[in-house]
């Protein structure tokens, strides 16, 4: 039982670059989120998606796409990178995001630097 | 929306010493707070968390107490150790519904000196 898994864990890219970080989680969760972290900034939630075949978006979501491939698996995509993207990106998912106290278990993040 | 709030930034205590850390929130509806805990180089864990129907919960040397007049609450933890040393996030999450999410605080950097 691996939880959540993100790859790739460092990527550097240039400015314009497009690039997709990928998600899976085996805890037959229903729903699963992806987040940025930035210095100063806590986490801010940047799409998530409640249930398989439906995607939301969070707080922060231009620049950015997102595909719930099946229930296992969330993507995100950077189509043209900026620097202003320069990260570190969680993913995470819960049981039932609707739920009261859900807990969202978070993988180990993916850092980006765009230049 | 819902808006959470930490002070300080940073925390530094010595060991064995108690560790208090606060936050504030702004929707009266929200109704559920997790703490979550982040080592270097690692994902954000939940360590405790608590529900708006009850004021305060333990589990070991940590517990988390709430005060839903005044909006804010807090983690406490007591004997602490080098392995405390981390950065917790607060988190509110409001009653099931189309803006159900989770807002965090910016975290707070707790550095346990030996």
């Amino acid at each position: 039982n691996a939880g959540v898994t993100q790859t790739p864990k460092f990527q550097v890219l240039k400015t314009g670059q497009s690039m997709t970080l990928q998600c899976a989680q085996d805890m037959n969760h229903n729903s699963m989120y992806w987040y940025r972290q930035d210095p100063g900034m806590g986490l801010r939630l940047i799409y998530y998606s409640a249930s398989e075949g439906t995607t939301d978006k969070g707080e922060v979501p231009n620049g950015y796409n997102v595909s719930r491939l099946n229930k296992r698996e969330f993507s995100l995509r950077l189509e043209s990178a900026a620097p202003s993207q320069t990260s570190v990106y969680f993913c995470a998912s819960s049981s039932h995001g609707t739920s009261v106290s859900d807990t969202q278990y978070f993988g180990p993040g993916t850092r980006l630097t765009v230049l | 929306g819902e808006n959470v709030e930490q002070h300080p930034s940073t925390l530094s205590v010595q060991e064995g010493d108690s560790a208090v850390i606060k936050c504030t929130y702004s929707d009266s509806a929200s109704n559920y707070f997790p703490w979550y805990k982040q080592e270097l180089g690692k994902g954000p864990q939940l360590i405790i968390d608590i529900r708006s129907n009850v004021g305060e919960k333990k589990d070991q040397r940590i517990a988390v107490t709430l005060n839903k007049t005044a909006k804010h609450f807090s983690l406490h933890i007591t004997e602490t150790q080098p392995e405390d040393s981390a950065v917790y996030f607060c988190a509110a999450k409001a009653p099931p519904g189309a803006n159900s999410k989770l807002t965090f605080g910016k975290g707070i950097t707790l550095s346990v000196r030996p």
